[in-house]
Order: structure tokens, then C-alpha cells, then sequence
């Protein structure tokens, strides 16, 4: 199976920051990656599909890059409303997440 | 507009048998590309993909979990059902539903249900 790893597990920005998330496979995962923002207390949502697909209403600030084992999700200028746990997920094989990123306000 | 909403038992015995039941309204599981999926999350902890299928009837099961696992659907009144066998205190938490699409270079889970949580207990 892979191994779907994230960095840093808790990162901690101010508000207007440009945000970076990594999520490193196993082995190639041919850009079968999808990322999922998860709030307290609420469902994952769907972010950004197949690396840098920007899912239907999800504000441009969010994007996504990668290729092969290494991806990466950016959030341009950090709002206060993306506080959050970030979860990547891959499906080029049976479908694995990662264990996600805590995003917290400095 | 889609939603999805799952139900359980709330609460079971070890060695029971977890039936769960995805209710969604807004698409159907005859659309071609369409497909409803279970993920669960223990409480405070990351999330586990565990079955799919699709509106031409392929399943697909966490391998890890396969033998456990039977995931099904009724169509005609939008549900999608879940078992799982032999349950221990480790399957104790939120069981969500997702709309998947499927086809494809594509798979992503667009729709989430709120989730409903599950117990296993003596």
C-alpha cells in the first residue's frame, strides 16, 4: 500500500501569510492527489482534486502543485477561516490518506 | 442540491455486526461517473477510506478491511449500505458518507454526509 506522509503535522501562520502544505508518497502516485480541509467539528471538504484542480467554489487563494511523490497545497494570503486540518489523499492505488496538517493562527 | 446523511446503531457489542445506511437526495447512483463511498475518522484522529461503489455496480474495499467489509446500494431509493462484521473497539468512529465521482483519471470525494458515530462497547 502507500504511505501517504505530511509536513509539517502542525503549522502555526498569521493572518495575510502565504502558507505552504507537503504531502509525500511512497512511490509515484502520477498526480492522483487530492486534498480535503477539514474544520472542528465539520466534514472534510474538498479542496483541490488530481494536484491543482481547484474544486467549484473553493476560493482561489488555495492551489496545488507536485508531481510524482512530492505535492504540495499553498494558500496564497492565510484568512482566519482556513484554520483547519488538511488532508491529502491519493487514489492512484487503493485510496490512503495522510494523517494531515493542523493549521493554526500565530 | 445534494446531501447526504448517514445513520447507525449508535452503540455495539463487540463480535456484532455494524449496519450503516447512506440517505442522499440531489443525484442518483444510475449517473454515470457516480458512485457513494464510506470513510471513517476515529475521534481525533486521520481518516480511513473503506468502500466504494458505483452506479454500475463495481465495489471496491480497503484491503486492509476487505473480508469485514459488504457495501451495497438500492438505487431506486437513494441509499447505500454498509456492513461491517466482527466489530471491536477499534471501529469506533465517525462513519461518513461521500458522493464520489469516479471516472476515469478521476476520483474525488465531492459530497460529505455530517457523519454519524459509532460505538462498539461491552
Amino acid at each position: 500500500d502507500i504511505q501517504m506522509t505530511q509536513s509539517p503535522s502542525v503549522l502555526s501562520a498569521s493572518v495575510g501569510d502565504r502558507v505552504t502544505l507537503n504531502c509525500k508518497a511512497s512511490q509515484n502516485i502520477n498526480k492522483y492527489l487530492n486534498w480535503y480541509q477539514q474544520k472542528l467539528g465539520e466534514a472534510p471538504k474538498l479542496l483541490i482534486y488530481n494536484t491543482n484542480n481547484l474544486q467549484t467554489g473553493i476560493p482561489s487563494r488555495f492551489s496545488g502543485s507536485g508531481s510524482g511523490t512530492d505535492y504540495t497545497l499553498t494558500i496564497s494570503s492565510l484568512q482566519p477561516e482556513d484554520v483547519a486540518t488538511y488532508f491529502c489523499f491519493q487514489h492512484n492505488s487503493w485510496p490512503t490518506f495522510g494523517a494531515g496538517t493542523k493549521l493554526e493562527l500565530k | 442540491q445534494v446531501t447526504l446523511k448517514e445513520s447507525g446503531p449508535g452503540i455495539l457489542q463487540p463480535s456484532q455486526t455494524l449496519s450503516l445506511t447512506c440517505s442522499f437526495s440531489g443525484f442518483s447512483l444510475s449517473t454515470s461517473g457516480i458512485c457513494v463511498s464510506w470513510i471513517r475518522q476515529p475521534s481525533g484522529k486521520g481518516l480511513e477510506w473503506l468502500a466504494t461503489i458505483c452506479w454500475e455496480d463495481s465495489k471496491g474495499y480497503n484491503p486492509s478491511l476487505k473480508n469485514r467489509l459488504t457495501i451495497s446500494k438500492d438505487t431506486s431509493n437513494n441509499q447505500a449500505f454498509l456492513k461491517i462484521t466482527s466489530v471491536d473497539t477499534a471501529d469506533t468512529a465517525i462513519y461518513y458518507c461521500a458522493r464520489t465521482y469516479y471516472y476515469s483519471e478521476w476520483y474525488y470525494f465531492d459530497y460529505w454526509g455530517q457523519g454519524v458515530m459509532v460505538t462498539v462497547s461491552s
